[in-house]
């Protein structure tokens, strides 16, 4: 089971207001991603964390908010934000596969959250 | 600079035609290439993982081989239902239980009946 789930699948916000996205996955992952992604181009990278720590943080602005309450859930808080920041925010987690000699860790991405800023 | 490069950026065939999309890379220190298949308002739906040169992994009418410099995914005698745009991503850097991935721009592939 690589399942990541989202919540809520659509919002729409205006600049004003505050919101949060919830991520969640049960397999046991210790590392969670947030990517944010414009139409017709790749996921960019916002956030990671690992073993519930901030690990990375790509220089995103003070309006986006992340938060990792514990090893299965992943929050996003959204505060004032402007309509460029509309986009699909994506969850991801991750586990390591390959042996000593070789390894890497999959990403599995959730289904998104189409954010609308009007 | 590490890079990823996907070509081409879109791709029309005829239902049964079979093709091939290129990934190439250059990123020192490759620690695995992964697929996505993306549809339309979805999240990445994970693929295959390949990790060195030589390598092959098959899912239906999916093949993916890796070189020491590209990656190709053939599709077999494609349906319309293999629409989708098709993402390549580069891992170059571990860390504590995570990995940071290089995506190419995607291809986005239309297979007509």
């Amino acid at each position: 089971d690589t399942e990541v789930t989202q919540t809520p699948k659509h919002l729409v916000m205006g600049m004003t207001n505050k919101k949060s996205l919830k991520c969640e996955q049960h397999m046991g992952h210790r590392a969670m991603y947030w990517y944010k992604q414009k139409a017709k181009k790749p996921p960019e990278l916002m956030f990671v964390y690992s073993y519930e720590k901030l690990s990375i943080n790509e220089s995103v602005p003070s309006r986006f908010s992340p938060e990792c309450p514990n090893s299965s859930l992943l929050n996003l808080h959204l505060h004032a934000l402007q309509p460029e920041d509309s986009a699909l925010y994506l969850c991801a987690s991750s586990r390591r596969v390959g042996d000593t000699t070789r390894s890497s860790y999959e990403q599995y991405f959730g289904p998104g959250t189409r954010l609308t800023v009007t | 600079e590490d890079q990823v490069t996907q070509s081409p950026e879109a791709l029309r065939l005829q239902e049964g035609e079979s093709s091939s999309l290129n990934c190439s890379y250059t990123v020192s220190g490759l620690r695995g290439l992964f697929w996505y298949r993306q549809d339309p308002g979805k999240g990445p739906e994970f693929l295959f993982t390949l990790y060195s040169a030589g390598e092959e992994k098959e899912k239906e009418r999916l093949k993916a081989t890796l070189t020491k410099k590209e990656s190709f995914l053939h599709i077999t005698a494609p349906k319309p239902e293999d629409s989708a745009t098709y993402l390549c991503a580069v891992q170059y850097s571990l860390y504590n239980q995570g990995g940071k991935l290089i995506f190419g721009q995607g291809t986005e592939l239309s297979v007509k009946p």
